[in-house]
């Protein structure tokens, strides 16, 4: 089954502590996406990637990493987690640019 | 950026289609618009996408209006299962210069009474 998946689900942790979130995708895609998604806000792509080892930054990049070292991960990471990155978090991935984006269920992460 | 204008909320009945307006009055000739919905707890789901004429799917159909500047989703036959929240997004041609991903708005709530 083509998926796109997150893990974890569900993370509380505290200011400080630096955390990853994994994303994987099994369909060879090419692109693949990071976005928050806060109330009022909607979602926000923070990170971007093209291809193994091309990311970029999407609107709302600071205080986030990412790397895409194989084509099928995605993981992204909070070197120092802070309370305003408290957010439901999505990962996409797409064959091309301006094809259809496959998303994952999404990622609640609490920053305490 | 281009942005779109969609209701905040709708309501319909079930077994009826669906009509979903999108206003896009800024709409670049080279955008493409698309639509995507979230249900509960989860994450987007692609619905259809076009550029200039009208699309069909197994989902839904995308007409388009001559002018590019507004388009409307129809759902033909409205289940208790499209209750979702519906966003239209228009996309511009890829620049390399960053935030090239979907910019979602706050959609329209579609709610199906049964």
């Amino acid at each position: 089954e083509a998926q796109v998946t997150q893990n974890p689900r569900y993370l509380i942790t505290v200011t400080g502590k630096k955390l990853t979130v994994t994303c994987s995708q099994n369909m060879n895609h090419e692109y693949m996406s990071w976005y928050r998604q806060d109330p009022g806000l909607g979602l926000r792509q923070i990170y971007y990637s093209m291809n193994v080892e091309v990311t970029d930054k999407g609107d709302v990049p600071e205080g986030y990493k990412v790397s895409r070292k194989e084509k099928r991960n995605f993981p992204l990471i909070l070197e120092s987690p802070s309370p305003n990155q408290t957010s439901l978090y999505f990962c996409a991935s797409q064959q091309g640019y301006n094809q259809p984006q496959h998303f994952g269920d999404g990622t609640r992460l609490s920053i305490l | 950026d281009a942005k779109t204008t969609q209701p905040n909320s709708m309501e319909s009945n079930e077994e009826e289609p669906v009509h979903l307006p999108c206003n896009h009055s800024t709409i670049s000739g080279t955008d493409y618009i698309h639509w995507y919905r979230q249900l509960p707890s989860q994450g987007p789901e692609y619905v259809i996408h076009g550029l200039t004429s009208n699309v069909n799917n197994r989902m839904a159909s995308l007409a388009i209006a001559e002018d590019r500047k507004s388009s409307t989703l129809i759902l033909h036959r409205a289940t208790l299962r499209d209750a979702a929240v519906y966003y239209c997004i228009l996309q511009t041609p890829y620049s390399g210069g960053g935030a090239d991903g979907l910019t979602f708005g706050k959609g329209t709530h579609l709610i199906i009474q049964p």
